[in-house]
């Protein structure tokens, strides 16, 4: 158990729907990513929270949004649901600003299917 | 654009025995860090290795090191003793301090047999 908590495990929904995954990391840790893991494009980071400010991004769609709230849990909004959207979406979590030396750990994901 | 590849999309070994994951990846930079990710069935990541470009020296963490040859771009992950519980899907990865981004391989399907 790495400390990281996300709900909900599992997600189903239907195209052009919306849906929010929630992420709290573990106790004090100051950076959330969110990362979107599918067959066809593998794992891929999506976007850093750093002490409540947007610190990195990556891959992002703009149909999707993030945001870390005061007491630090994370919030990804992901909107205008597509097929393709379907993945594993795992939060981590570091203590500091990020970086190599840190360890990012990871939760136990959220399964997300749209039919 | 860093790019990590994973050219084994799958791997057997046997219990005790040894195996080796490879790794390749494109970069233009000079520091960097190169990770080893371990993704077991409950499908957590957990972190396996690190190493850091500027090191000559391979990093070892108990049963696992690497093999890095920073002039080939080459970062093979080496297993002895091969358990059953290491079997997982491994997930090589790039990270650049300049855009604090891991960039992932395709990954490595290890099955351990009995």
């Amino acid at each position: 158990d790495s400390g990281v908590t996300q709900t909900p495990k599992h997600l189903i929904t239907a195209t052009g729907q919306r849906v929010t995954l929630r992420c709290s990391p573990r106790s004090g840790d100051l950076s959330v990513y969110w990362y979107q893991q599918s067959l066809d494009q593998g794992l891929q980071f999506l976007i850093q929270y750093y002490n409540g400010e947007e610190r990195a991004k990556g891959n992002i769609l703009e149909r999707f949004s993030a945001q870390q709230f005061p007491d630090l849990h994370s919030e990804l909004n992901l909107s205008s649901l597509e097929l393709g959207d379907s993945a594993l979406y795992f939060c981590a979590s570091s203590p500091q600003s990020g970086g190599p030396q840190e360890t990012q750990y990871f939760g136990p994901g959220t399964r997300l299917l749209v039919l | 654009a860093q790019t990590v590849t994973q050219s084994q999309p799958e791997m057997s070994v046997q219990e005790a025995e040894t195996v080796t994951l490879s790794c390749t990846y494109d970069t233009s930079e000079n520091n960097y860090y190169l990770f080893w990710y371990k993704q077991p069935p409950s499908r957590q990541m957990i972190l396996v290795i690190r190493q850091e470009a500027y090191k000559q020296q391979n990093a070892t963490e108990n049963r696992f090191s690497v093999n890095f040859q920073k002039a080939a771009k080459s970062f093979s992950l080496k297993i002895s003793d091969s358990q059953l519980g290491d079997t997982a899907m491994y997930f090589c990865a790039f990270f650049r301090g300049s855009n604090y981004k891991l960039t992932f391989g395709k990954g490595t399907l290890l099955t351990v047999n009995p």
